[in-house]
């Protein structure tokens, strides 16, 4: 079966200008967050949304940065007069939450990757 | 092909209770190894990392270990909480192939009173 599929897998780029980047979750995955890792960081949370509820947008860094998750599957997450900073790998993760007796239960997948260069 | 695996999948404790957790790759080539902890709908928050040199690093309740001549490591947590109850998830970095992340498919761990 498909797993969380992201594209592209590399962008390079010059400062300034604006890059987009697509994530395909799983098919029926109601949660889909952002991360990104820049070098010899850990992961740093960007966005998260889940169902048909206001994305928790609390991780973006700047308002440069924005996402949208189209009929609650593909998201993109687009960056807008791209900086230097902003070189990190990209991380899409999808999940079916469910519960059990008021417990909470998930498993994300994370997709590849997209690597960014901000030259 | 680079793997990590983690177990158990998912796992239930009594509040006081130690435990352990487990994550096997097959990553190479090896940077190094994190632990993190994530709530639902909530950031990833990192344990610990490990290089290739460390063996052993705590963090409060939190001990993790590295083998990397076995390629495995272990979360231990300590006297738990119900504030424990989140997903572990172990994530091997290899920046010698591109700064490559490979995730594992994390632990769940409920703690119960």
């Amino acid at each position: 079966g498909a797993g969380v599929s992201q594209s592209p897998s590399n962008k390079v780029t010059e400062k300034g200008k604006d890059v987009e980047l697509r994530c395909d979750p799983i098919s029926g995955h109601t949660a889909l967050y952002w991360y990104r890792q820049s070098l010899g960081q850990g992961l740093e949370f960007l966005i998260y949304f889940q169902g048909n509820s206001a994305p928790d947008k609390s991780g973006l860094p700047s308002d440069r940065f924005s996402a949208e998750r189209t009929g609650g599957s593909v998201s993109t997450l687009t960056i807008q007069r791209t900086q230097q900073e902003d070189s990190a790998v990209y991380l899409c993760a999808s999940s079916l939450i469910v519960g059990d007796s008021g417990a909470v239960w998930e498993t994300q997948y994370f997709g590849p990757g997209t690597r960014l260069l901000v030259l | 092909k680079n793997q990590v695996e983690q177990s158990p999948q998912s796992l239930i404790i009594l509040e006081g209770k130690n435990c352990t957790l487990q994550c096997n790759y097959t990553v190479s080539p090896f940077s190094n190894l994190r632990w993190y902890k994530q709530d639902t709908g909530r950031g990833p928050v990192s344990l610990t990392i490990m290089t290739f040199s460390e063996n052993t690093k705590s963090n409060g309740r939190y001990t993790a270990t590295l083998d990397a001549d076995t390629k495995q490591s272990s979360l231990h947590i300590t006297a738990s909480q119900l504030s424990d109850s989140a997903s572990y998830i172990c994530v091997v970095t290899s920046y010698n192939a591109g700064n490559m992340l490979t995730f594992g498919g994390g632990t769940r761990l409920m703690v119960k009173p």
